[in-house]
């Protein structure tokens, strides 16, 4: 099992840049979560889907950002225009179950690392 | 509000035990989880708990008591691959997790 994949691991880019994070989720996973995470806020969810569709985006931060999922297999985080606010590792994460039977525990990606200038 | 709280850094040595507390207040619960991230890695998973009581798993536990809305992770024989940050997360009424804001593990030979 190849685990959550994402890309790219690192972004540099200017203010006002478009920014696009992609992520593959485990296959067979039917929820996929996007994170971020700083020093200073620690880990936040960002919005996550259960069988690709979107189930609450109250964490993304403002109109800025936006998050899809064509299909079971491929998700994107765009920030649209980037500030330098933005800067942070963005984590994909997936689990087997829209419910919480068990521990569905969450595997991570290895993250995005993006920093707008 | 909900609020996960653990200590900012803490600091053992090679071949000790350290034992990271956690407590929380969260609309309801549905179960604690400890995961461990290495710096520039993503979380990978330790331990869950969803009873009150000790989970072992090798030189790692983690113990749960509901009615103090209390964990900690216990780590024996530490050595210095140890050393990263440790996250508590509880699963609230929603399911959704939430998030401590981690301890710094820092082993010193």
């Amino acid at each position: 099992d190849a685990g959550v994949i994402q890309s790219p691991r690192h972004e540099v880019t200017e203010m006002g840049q478009e920014v696009t994070l992609r992520c593959k989720p485990i296959s067979g996973h039917n929820s996929l979560f996007w994170y971020r995470q700083t020093m200073m806020r620690g880990l936040e969810l960002l919005i996550y889907f259960n069988n690709n569709v979107p189930i609450d985006d109250s964490g993304m931060p403002e109109d800025r950002f936006s998050a899809k999922m064509p299909n079971a297999s491929f998700s994107t985080l765009k920030i649209q225009p980037s500030e330098p606010r933005d800067s942070a590792v963005y984590f994909c994460a997936s689990t087997p179950a829209g419910s919480s039977s068990g521990a569905n525990v969450l595997t991570f990606g290895a993250g995005s690392r993006l920093t707008v200038l | 509000g909900q609020n996960i709280d653990q200590p900012t850094e803490m600091t053992a040595t090679e071949g000790a035990i350290v034992q990271i507390n956690c407590t929380y207040q969260t609309s309801g619960f549905n179960g604690l989880f400890w995961y461990q991230q290495h710096a520039g890695e993503a979380p990978t998973f330790l331990s869950y708990n969803v009873l009150d009581g000790l989970e072992e798993k090798g030189r790692f536990s983690s113990f749960l008591s509901r009615s103090k809305g209390y964990s900690y992770l216990l780590l024996k024989e530490l050595q210095m691959k140890d050393s990263a940050s440790y996250l508590c997360a509880v699963r609230d009424s929603n399911y959704q997790l939430i998030w401590g804001a981690g301890t710094k593990l820092i082993i010193k030979p």
